[in-house]
């Protein structure tokens, strides 16, 4: 079966200290892994793809990369307004229209 | 990215009455559009794709008489609560894939709160 966890389940940094939140996964031919950002009461908001291990994806303080089993998001120097969830999902290669999700890391950042 | 709008942002209603939410693609045509229900602190779950001109798939487990899919048009698809309960509230998110835009990656509507009374 699919399967999406991530750890830790939340995560308080002050501005400034870096970290890196994980994401494992298990599924049966990867055909992408994708990270989003959800503020509360909002919508997932698209950050980035990954297909295939040894990926990096970089956008402002955020570093997505990928191996065979996991995902980390690195984050460098973050700010305040870096607070959210932050949602991993993939997508399998015998139902490429599914995404299953992880429950997601709660980040807080203070200034 | 391409955006996708959902109307109401949040509903109240009580118990044994429908309740209709729209998802709309602004600027890009879905030929496929996707359903989620979100419970608080939990991931966000799959409930059907909803694909235009054609029936919805329902995940397992996911009533599809009382959560009725209609995706008449390529930027609108409407997901309606039929007699909706309690247990039914929850945060729906629709979300659409841009087939132009070659990353597969699916794109989030900001979500209606449903409370049912």
């Amino acid at each position: 079966e699919d399967q999406v966890t991530q750890s830790p389940e939340a995560l308080r940094l002050q501005e400034g200290e870096s970290s890196s939140l994980n994401c494992s996964y298990t599924v049966s031919g990867l055909r992408g892994l994708f990270w989003y950002r959800q503020d509360p009461g909002k919508g997932p908001e698209f950050l980035f793809t990954l297909y295939s291990a040894g990926e990096e994806k970089e956008k402002e303080r955020l570093k997505a990369t990928l191996t065979k089993k996991e995902s980390f998001l690195h984050i460098t120097a973050p700010k305040p307004e870096d607070s959210a969830t932050y949602l991993c999902a993939v997508q399998g290669v015998f139902n490429t229209d599914k995404l299953i999700f992880g429950t997601g890391t709660r980040l807080q950042v203070f200034p | 990215g391409a955006v996708v709008s959902q109307h109401p942002s949040r509903v109240i209603c009580k118990s044994g009455t429908s309740v209709k939410i729209e998802c709309r693609s602004l600027d890009f045509q879905a030929t496929t559009m996707f359903w989620y229900r979100q419970f608080p602190k939990q991931s966000l779950m799959l409930m059907a794709t909803s694909n235009e001109g054609s029936k919805a798939t329902y995940e397992q487990g996911v009533e599809k008489d009382k959560f009725l899919i209609n995706h008449a048009s390529l930027t609108l698809s409407t997901l309606t609560v039929t007699s909706a309960h309690p247990e039914d509230s929850s945060f729906y998110i629709c979300s659409a894939r841009d087939p132009g835009g070659g990353n597969n990656e699916q794109f989030f509507g900001p979500g209606t709160r449903l409370t049912v009374l």
